[in-house]
């Protein structure tokens, strides 16, 4: 079965844009996550979507937000981008909400540039 | 607080020796679930294991082998006859539900795998 799709793999923006992540679970999977990779902060955690509602949050400003379809893809956005958003994005998708019971399986994740 | 602590930075080996991550987690859940992902230079996380809190059996696929214990709240990962393959960063993860009853992913730092032909 086709994993975890993001699109797309790379981008580089200029501060003050905004930019979409996609997102593209399994098959079956309601539940998609989001986490920030960088190499000064590691893997963070950025916030879930189950069944098109936000159910968790991480510590991360108001300028990234999500959402989620009715068919379970779904879409990050950060706005007024500045250089510190430069890492990759990863997407984890899974059966349930939590996933924990089940398990996360991640995108190749998209690698974002901020210049 | 809920925290996963990786201590080994970077590890480096040749081909063929055994070699073990550490993990190390933090959390007053009493229900929580451990993993380990791979990540190769692709970026992708690939998942290797997860076990949940109250099972402390240890497990065997392969060459990977892992040792849970809760009295020492670790959770090592051992690679036995290493292949240079086997080169990537290596992720402990806790999931748990915290204040909350969301459940998370809280991360190591990683361990980078270095193994040498």
């Amino acid at each position: 079965k086709a994993g975890v799709t993001q699109t797309p793999r790379y981008l580089i923006k200029t501060r003050g844009q905004q930019v979409t992540l996609s997102c593209s679970p399994i098959s079956g999977h309601r539940s998609v996550s989001w986490y920030q990779q960088t190499p000064g902060q590691g893997l963070q955690f950025l916030f879930e979507y189950f069944s098109e509602t936000q159910r968790n949050k991480g510590n991360f400003p108001g300028r990234f937000s999500g959402r989620q379809f009715s068919n379970s893809r779904s879409e990050m956005n950060v706005s007024t981008l500045e250089l510190g958003d430069s890492a990759l994005y990863l997407c984890a998708s899974s059966r349930s909400q939590g996933g924990a019971n089940y398990g996360y399986t991640f995108g190749s994740g998209t690698r974002l540039t901020v210049v | 607080a809920q925290k996963v602590t990786q201590a080994q930075t970077e590890i480096s080996v040749v081909e063929k020796e055994d070699v073990t991550l550490d993990c190390v987690y933090e959390t007053r859940d009493t229900t929580y679930y451990l993993f380990w992902y791979k990540q190769p230079p692709s970026g992708e996380l690939v998942f290797l294991i997860r076990r949940n809190s109250f099972d402390e059996q240890n497990e065997i696929s392969g060459r990977y082998s892992w040792n849970f214990q809760k009295s020492t709240s670790s959770f090592n990962f051992t690679i036995t006859a290493s292949q240079v393959v086997d080169s990537a960063v290596y992720f402990c993860a806790l999931s748990a539900p915290g204040r909350g009853s969301n459940y998370q992913l809280i991360w190591g730092a990683g361990t980078k795998l270095i193994i040498k032909p």
